[in-house]
């Protein structure tokens, strides 16, 4: 199996807090591990590529400061969204992907992050 | 710029009946093509398709893809009510690319 267990599923705080969401491969190593938004009726947009041991690599538009990530282990990524306010609100879904040649990202079950 | 487009956005059918997702795409240095089912949360992994004619099966679901068409279909037979969900087409270029998702009701 390919097995991606995030944590937490859901998040509720005031503004200003920071969250720290974390995502595991439990079954293979991942050096590359995605992290994707998801607006309400609106498909999957990734934010980032993490790669284990380096800096991860950001889209366009997305801000490297306010969204934290952290690719310390072959099996590990987190995502801190720093100073959350209500717009950070939103489904934040990651993946991992097996390492090697044509392998599929499996996801995670997603963290519904709402900032008050 | 790259794109992915699904058809239907959305589709309701009675239990039994057969369906054909459709997916065509635009993407810059194409790798792969993927399917996924969402339902209340993250998306679960159907199918990878690399080389152009040759279907992969699972069951009741099959999905070929057409190179030269730049598409895909995804075909559900049979249908039963838990293969209502959200039906997601992915393109491999240089990142993992969705389109919005065929939304699938399968009526009892």
């Amino acid at each position: 199996g390919a097995v991606v267990s995030q944590h937490p599923s859901r998040v509720i705080c005031k503004s200003g807090t920071s969250v720290k969401i974390e995502c595991r491969s439990l079954d293979f190593q991942a050096t590359t591990m995605f992290w994707y938004r998801q607006f309400p009726k609106k498909s999957l947009m990734l934010m980032a590529t993490s790669n284990e041991g380096s800096k991860a690599t950001y889209e366009q538009g997305v801000e490297k400061d306010k969204f934290l990530i952290n690719h310390a282990s072959l099996t590990l990524s987190t995502l801190t969204v720093t100073s959350a306010h209500p717009e950070d609100s939103s489904f934040y879904i990651c993946s991992a992907r097996r390492d090697g040649y044509y392998q599929p990202q499996h996801f995670g079950d997603g963290t519904r992050l709402s900032i008050l | 710029e790259d794109k992915v487009v699904q058809s239907p956005l959305s589709l309701v059918v009675h239990e039994g009946d057969t369906v054909t997702l459709n997916c065509s795409y635009e993407v810059t240095n194409f790798r792969s093509l993927l399917w996924y089912k969402q339902e209340k949360k993250a998306p679960t992994f159907l199918f990878m398709l690399t080389s152009s004619g040759i279907e992969k099966k699972s069951g009741r679901l099959s999905s070929i893809l057409d190179k030269k068409e730049l598409s895909s279909i995804l075909n559900i037979t049979a249908t039963q009510t838990g293969d209502s969900a959200i039906y997601l087409c992915a393109v491999e270029g240089a990142a993992l690319l969705f389109g919005k998702g065929t939304r699938l009701h399968i009526l009892p």
